[in-house]
């Protein structure tokens, strides 16, 4: 079955304690992408890559941090997480380098006090 | 700069009534217009895309596009309560090696039986 996967669906954690959201996708995409969703706010793009070892930073980059090793795996890291980084997060890949038609992770749910 | 507007609604319309959501962006240069639907808990589902200025037919699903006017919408016809969702309007941009899809706020539709 095509998907996206993301690890762990749901996190409570303290602030400073570094962690990170696994994001993987069988589909053989080129494309990949974090959001974060915050009511009122909409999506937000945090970073995106273009291919392996090709990152760059979207909208909202300010906390995080990427890697993009190999192609099917996405993992966006959180060194010192603070309270304002709690939020929705999605894993997205896409076909075209370009990032259209993109298709989204079930979410992960942080939550950081 | 980039810009995807929505109505943030709620939009309430009757059971099998046609639902009209609405998408201006600030780029005249935009190609592709994506419409996802997302589910309240759930992650974003691509449901219509277009190109070409005119309209698009998919099922009870029809999309408009004006360029001129810089005006994309979505109607849903015979709208039933699965419907039910916020809908996100979708626009690429590209410019300077930078890919992103930038996202309107979303309009959350109410169908009521």
């Amino acid at each position: 079955e095509a998907q996206v996967t993301q690890n762990p669906r749901y996190l409570i954690t303290v602030t400073g304690k570094k962690l990170t959201v696994t994001c993987s996708q069988n589909m053989n995409h080129e494309y990949m992408s974090w959001y974060r969703q915050d009511p009122g706010l909409g999506l937000r793009q945090i970073y995106y890559s273009m291919n392996v070892e090709v990152t760059d930073k979207g909208d909202v980059p300010e906390g995080y941090k990427v890697s993009r090793k190999e192609k099917r795996n996405f993992p966006l890291i959180l060194e010192s997480p603070s309270p304002n980084q709690t939020s929705l997060y999605f894993c997205a890949s896409s076909f075209a380098p370009s990032g259209e038609e993109q298709y989204f992770g079930p979410g992960t749910r942080l939550t950081v006090t | 700069q980039k810009e995807v507007e929505q109505n943030s609604g709620p939009l309430s319309v009757p059971e099998g009534a046609i639902a009209s959501l609405n998408c201006t962006y600030s780029d005249r240069g935009s190609q592709s217009f994506f419409w996802y639907r997302q589910y309240s808990g759930k992650s974003p589902e691509l449901i219509m895309f277009i190109y070409s200025n005119g309209d698009k037919e998919d099922g009870r699903f029809t999309a408009q596009l004006n360029k001129a006017s810089q005006y994309v919408s979505l109607l849903i016809r015979d709208s039933q309560p699965s419907d039910s969702a916020t809908y996100l309007c979708a626009v690429p941009y590209s410019g300077a090696g930078s890919y992103q899809l930038t996202f309107g706020k979303g309009t959350k539709l109410s169908v009521i039986p």
